[in-house]
Order: structure tokens, then sequence, then C-alpha cells
């Protein structure tokens, strides 16, 4: 059962546009979400997160939408620089039930094309 | 300050045989947790240690085992290897309340044989 789902696994952007990465869950009890970045042989690196109780949260170029009622959010990267290439995975928490566990999805490759 | 540390970065095993996999927290993170990356899929939960306890535990079986020491720091062990072992494991620290998530290691990569 995934219950964090990224259905594209790829995105090819041009550098300065704007790149969109999806992310649907279905589990209704996850209250805190996160995006993480990875390149090759390295570990995933923290990007941004958003509560539940809020809809938007915004770092730099770094911005992340939750859309509770369509259990869907997405991270927008304005404008896109090649250094943006990696995969990207989408997390998704129940801080309340205190499991400790950070459910994944599959990731989505960027590549930003100079 | 140092980062999450992995060691070793790559592991070769036989069909059988043991792996040890360590890794250090970040100073002053007291939970550990543990990940798999098998080829072609996400992340999937292994393990989470708290102030030496295990806390929960992924869909793994039970020759996927761990601890962690007073120092914080843990070892995952995986007994009897089988081939679709071969993974990346990674590593993550937290503070308690996790509030800025996780920070992973670069990770070991086990291949089995």
């Amino acid at each position: 059962d995934q219950q964090v789902k990224q259905n594209s696994p790829s995105l090819s952007v041009q550098e300065g546009r704007i790149s969109i990465l999806n992310c649907d869950y279905t589990n209704s009890m996850f209250d805190y979400f996160l995006w993480y970045k990875k390149y090759p042989a390295e570990g995933p690196t923290f990007l941004i997160s958003i509560s539940s109780i809020k809809d938007k949260n915004e770092d730099g170029r770094f911005t992340v939408f939750l859309n509770k009622s369509a259990k869907h959010l997405s991270l927008h990267i304005v404008p896109s620089q090649p250094g943006d290439s990696a995969v990207y995975f989408c997390a998704a928490s129940h801080g309340s039930s205190n499991t400790g566990k950070l459910i994944f999805g599959q990731g989505t490759t960027l590549q930003v094309k100079p | 300050e140092a980062g999450v540390t992995q060691s070793p970065t790559h592991l070769i095993k036989t069909r059988g045989q043991q792996a040890t996999l360590r890794c250090s927290p970040i100073s002053g993170h007291t939970s550990v947790y543990w990940y798999q990356q098998a080829l072609g899929l996400g992340l999937q939960f292994l393990l989470w240690y708290d102030e030496g306890e295990e806390r929960n535990r992924g869909n793994f079986p039970p020759r996927f085992s761990g601890r962690q020491f007073p120092n914080y720091s843990s070892e995952l062990n995986v007994n009897a290897l089988e081939l679709e072992d071969s993974a990346l494991y990674l590593c993550a620290s937290s503070s308690l309340d996790r509030s800025y998530g996780y920070t992973f290691g670069s990770g070991t990569r086990l291949t089995v044989v």
C-alpha cells in the first residue's frame, strides 16, 4: 500500500523556467510533509516542509503547496537551475502518532537543461 | 558541525552471510532511523531508535535488526543475507520534535552476491 505517491518518475525543464513536482497521499492522518533532494552517491537533503495547518510555505526559489482536500502537494522551483537536477522525494508523517516514521514517495528525477 | 556519518561506504557480502552497518548521528540528536532504498524504489522505513530503545520497525523480516548505543550511534545488522537485500541503506538522525526533518547520511551500498 503506497501511501505517498509521486506519479511522474521524471521531469525535464529548461533552465530559468518553473519546475513543478507533484505528490499525492492517501492517509488523511498525515499532518507534516517534507521534500528532500538527492544527488547520486549522497543521502537525501532536506529542502522544505509544510504543516497541515498551512497551504503554502516558501523558502527562496522553493515553494511547497498543500491541498488537503485533494490530498496533494507540489513543489515549485522558480527559476530552475542546472544544479537543481536531482531526484526529489516527498515524504509525509503522522506526527501525533509518534511512530518516528517518514513515508516516502518513489521519487521524481528532475533534469534542468542549460 | 559534523553531519550524519555512515560506514562503510560500500560493502560486498555473499548470500547467507551477515552484514553490519554503522551510523553516527549529529551531535545532540537522540533519534536514529534506518531506511532501505532498493533499486528503482523509494525509501522504505526499516527501524527507529531513540534513547537506546527500538521505537518502531517497518515491514521487514526479523533478520533485520539493530541497536543504539549510549552515545546514540547505531548499528544495523542484516543476517542470512539474500540477493534482494542489495540496496542503499540510509541512516538519518533528528532531534526529538523532528521539526526540521531528518538529516541523512550518505548511505552504505550493500551488494549481496
